[in-house]
């Protein structure tokens, strides 16, 4: 079945610098990679998606890469703020069913 | 647009209890989840229904779990006997389709004593 696999666990910055959270998935046939945003006492809050057919989505201070050949695909968050601090998960879906999830990222911000 | 509702926030109960969880999709989302996600995990699928049809369940420990989705909107998941490993967060999503993005309710947390 499929597998992801997302590093690091735990991230931590200061405000302004780059965060980079990458995960990597089995299922050559995955065609679809959310990232969510999950903050304590509440629910993943999908931030950013992105499908087969491009390489790589921005919004903002956000942006996803995708890389089919390699099976892995990335977050990106630029000039980070205290309030990014939360858990990412990424997440791909297995074939015939629903999405497989990493084990998350926790990032931290400090100011 | 309201999100997903989902209730209670919170459930406490003794092992061996029955319990139920309600969740209220998006209006027009015809694609629910259910989810459990534990202490320091991504999300799990449990079920996931397309209108009110169950079609994929695999995940479900149909022992003790059961869920339905009459007239296809509100869903409820219920345990019974809840046992000691089930301590949990139960997350629903909702979807306008399958492979479509899903959005998140806030999640019961049950605590199984």
């Amino acid at each position: 079945g499929e597998n992801v696999e997302q590093h690091p666990s735990t991230l931590s910055v200061q405000e302004g610098d780059s965060a980079v959270i990458k995960c990597t998935y089995s299922d050559s046939a995955s065609n679809y990679f959310p990232w969510y945003k999950q903050e304590l006492g509440k629910g993943p809050q999908l931030i950013i998606d992105i499908r087969s057919n491009v390489g790589e989505k921005k919004d903002q201070r956000i942006a996803v890469t995708l890389n089919k050949t390699a099976k892995h695909f990335s977050l990106h968050i630029t000039e980070t703020q205290p309030e990014d601090s939360a858990v990412y998960f990424c997440a791909a879906p297995q074939a015939g069913t629903a999405l497989i999830f990493g084990k998350g990222t926790t990032l931290s911000v400090s100011s | 647009e309201a999100g997903v509702v989902q209730s209670p926030r919170y459930k406490i109960i003794e092992k061996k209890q029955p319990v139920a969880f309600w969740c209220n999709p998006i209006s027009g989302h015809n694609t629910l989840y259910w989810y459990r996600q534990n202490l320091g995990q991504g999300p799990e699928l449990l079920i996931r229904y397309e209108n009110e049809e169950a079609v994929d369940d695999s995940q479900l420990p149909k022992d003790r779990f059961s869920a339905e989705r009459l007239k296809g909107v509100d869903s409820t998941l219920k345990i019974q006997p809840a046992e000691l490993g089930d301590s949990a967060v139960y997350l629903c999503a909702s979807s306008t389709g399958h492979r479509q993005p899903q959005h998140f309710g806030d999640g019961t947390r049950l605590s199984i004593l």
